[in-house]
């Protein structure tokens, strides 16, 4: 079973607010993701981390998303202003290094914009 | 870019007969698939993986076989059960350890 730990697991904001998530790895696990999981239940991938260091990212996570994986710190995700189109399901996932592993994946964090 | 299709939103079955998902991707490079299966209110978890063309892999009575000559990668079970009931999603892991979902298919499975 999965031992990847997202916190909170719900969380409300109001547009313009600061929303902030944050994701434990799972243990020796170096290359972390985010995704946003829409109502329709899509994934969207956002960004990925090798330690500490971006792998990839989306455009959409260079404006009002951020997010970084330091060192002995949980990960985690924050957007600056939140919007009612970033209402949707959060979720992290960590794996070992290399394509051919699986991602072991969080409960996620539910954020609602009202 | 790289991709993966489902082409089914939503199947709906009675319990005891076999399934087929549809997985189709396309990359450049050297592919590794995945099936996740997604309960209600549940983490998705790893069903199946392969990067093995033409061989079939099997998990907890799900079975698949990549196919790269039709870059497919089709998900099935002889006999579902009410527990199959769930989100199932294929995905493609290309280079720079970035994974692409295809956009899933509910499984619904009824007495």
């Amino acid at each position: 079973n999965s031992k990847v730990i997202q916190t909170p697991r719900y969380l409300v904001k109001g547009q313009g607010q600061k929303a902030k998530m944050r994701c434990i790895p799972e243990k020796g696990h170096p290359v972390v993701f985010w995704y946003q999981q829409n109502k329709n239940n899509e994934f969207k991938f956002l960004i990925n981390f090798q330690n500490q260091e971006v792998l990839q990212q989306i455009d959409m996570t260079e404006k009002r998303f951020s997010a970084e994986c330091p060192s002995n710190s949980p990960c985690s995700l924050e957007i600056q202003s939140s919007e009612a189109g970033d209402s949707a399901l959060y979720l992290c996932a960590s794996s070992l290094l290399g394509l051919s592993y699986e991602q072991y994946f969080g409960p996620g964090t539910r954020l609602t914009v009202l | 870019g790289d991709s993966v299709t489902q082409t089914e939103g939503l199947v709906t079955l009675t319990k005891g007969l076999p399934v087929m998902l549809n997985c189709t991707y396309q990359t450049t490079y050297s592919p590794f698939l995945f099936w996740y299966v997604q309960h209600l209110n549940e983490a998705p978890k790893l069903l199946l993986k392969s990067s093995t063309d033409n061989k079939r892999t099997e998990h907890q009575g799900f079975y698949a076989t990549l196919h790269k000559s039709s870059s497919s990668f089709h998900l099935q079970k002889s006999s579902v059960q009410l527990s199959d009931s769930a989100l199932y999603f294929c995905a493609l892991g290309t280079g720079g350890y970035k994974v692409v979902f295809g956009s899933g298919t509910r499984l619904l499975v009824s007495p």
